[in-house]
């Protein structure tokens, strides 16, 4: 059975706080995303990696950092929490492209920044 | 950039019966594949249906299944025989080498 793991289900932060959600899938995946997830708006990506040390960015960085020094782990870092990124964030890997390559997702996680 | 549109932010439907969710996509591209994924409420996002585009043969994944219109860049979801499970979030998603483009989501309502 695949599995992608986040850390966390829930967290709560002060503004000002340094953020880590990490991300972790089983299955030898090449590609790893970050997402944030806020009703109305659907998945919007932050960054993503193609391979360890590999890092591209998404359509909202801002704000946020990622770390990827394993192939199966994919950390995202908010280096100073704000209140405006208050959302769910959803991790995902898949394998490159080819064949039937969908992403598969994480629970996901609830931030909340007060 | 590709977009994705889901122009139905909220659909309803009584349980047996069948219900269409609409996706539209916009891509210059003519290798690409297309996904509907389903998340239900506080749960993990799983897939429902894949569809390549150089298939014309439309997908079915049992109750589930896909009305794929290339030349008109459309890609809707039909569900038979719905289910309350059937209740969830259901995202319209394309893929075109290492990148995925989402839609907005529809919220399906079962009603009993």
């Amino acid at each position: 059975d695949v599995k992608v793991t986040q850390s966390s289900r829930y967290l709560v932060k002060r503004t000002g706080e340094k953020v880590f959600l990490e991300c972790v899938q089983d299955m030898d995946h090449e590609n790893m995303f970050w997402y944030r997830q806020d009703p109305g708006l659907g998945l919007r990506l932050i960054y993503f990696s193609y391979d360890v040390k590999m890092k591209e960015k998404g359509d909202i960085p801002e704000g946020y950092s990622v770390s990827r020094e394993k192939k199966e782990r994919f950390s995202l870092i908010l280096e100073s929490a704000s209140t405006n990124q208050t959302s769910m964030y959803l991790c995902a890997s898949s394998p490159p492209w080819g064949g039937y390559r969908e992403q598969f997702f994480g629970p996901g996680t609830r931030l909340t920044v007060l | 950039a590709q977009t994705v549109t889901q122009s139905q932010p909220e659909m309803s439907v009584q349980e047996a019966e069948t219900v269409t969710l609409s996706c539209t996509y916009d891509t210059s591209e003519s290798d690409y594949y297309l996904f509907w994924y389903k998340q239900p409420p506080s749960r993990q996002m799983i897939l429902v249906i894949r569809q390549e585009a150089y298939k014309q043969q439309n997908a079915t994944e049992n109750r589930f299944s896909v009305n794929f219109q290339k030349a008109a860049k459309s890609f809707s979801l039909k569900i038979s025989d719905s289910q309350l499970g059937d209740a969830a979030m259901y995202f319209c998603a394309y893929r075109r080498r290492n990148q995925f483009y989402f839609g907005t989501g529809t919220s399906l309502t079962v009603i009993p």
